[in-house]
């Protein structure tokens, strides 16, 4: 157990809305990840993270924006929800500093925009 | 990008031998990862290799060469809880501040009576 939690677990939201999905850890990593885990997609990279106030993107990151203030928590925005963003997300860590170690992922955020 | 293959389905019996094979076409390998994922839950890591040759686990062992883009996972003595998707994973070199890993489609594996 990697002490990842998600919040929240399960969301329904309407077009054109904000959402924000949070992840937070109790142990200090310095990576966090964002994927997306779609049928016939398998899990793709969204944002990631190596240190506070430190983000880049990942392969599918076009509408998503992510902000890390605080070590602990990961933020994934969604400006404004479209509908080929329900999916599910999961947010991941590594464990080690140089983010070569092995991920280790949240119990994920199921999103569904109508 | 990457480009990594894995069987969608399988199927197998409890008590058997099953093999997940995984090929991939990557820029810098850096390591390849295999996750179990069961229905609706998060994915949780099973293995690890970065060098060529097979690690084992207990009832779990997987194989890599480089050279031939090529790994497999193997699973003995199924069980029942043994019944999920299985994601074969490819870390590639550094690419901006870190690393991603970039993961098959996964192959749903049944496991019957």
């Amino acid at each position: 157990d990697a002490g990842i939690t998600q919040s929240p677990r399960h969301k329904v939201t309407e077009t054109g809305t904000p959402v924000t999905l949070r992840c937070h850890q109790t142990e200090n990593h310095r990576y966090m990840y964002w994927y997306r885990q779609d049928p016939g997609h398998g899990l793709r990279l969204i944002h990631y993270s190596y240190g506070v106030k430190d983000t880049d993107k990942g392969e599918v990151s076009d509408g998503y924006s992510v902000s890390r203030s605080k070590t602990e928590d990961f933020l994934l925005t969604l400006e404004s929800a479209t509908s080929s963003q329900t999916s599910v997300y999961f947010c991941a860590i590594s464990e080690g500093l140089a983010g070569t170690d092995t991920q280790y992922f949240g119990p994920g955020t199921r999103l569904t925009v109508l | 990008g990457q480009n990594i293959d894995q069987p969608t389905e399988m199927t197998a019996t409890e008590g058997a031998i099953v093999q997940i094979n995984c090929t991939y076409q990557t820029s810098g390998f850096n390591g390849l990862f295999w996750y179990q994922q069961h229905a609706g839950e998060a994915p949780t890591f099973l293995s690890y290799n970065v060098l060529d040759g097979l690690e084992e686990k207990g009832r779990f062992s997987s194989f890599l060469s480089r050279s031939k883009g090529y790994s497999y996972l193997l699973l003995k003595e199924l069980q029942m809880k043994d019944s999920a998707s299985y994601l074969c994973a490819v870390r590639d070199r550094k690419v901006n501040s870190g690393y991603a890993l970039n993961f098959g489609k996964g192959t749903s594996l049944l496991v019957t009576p």
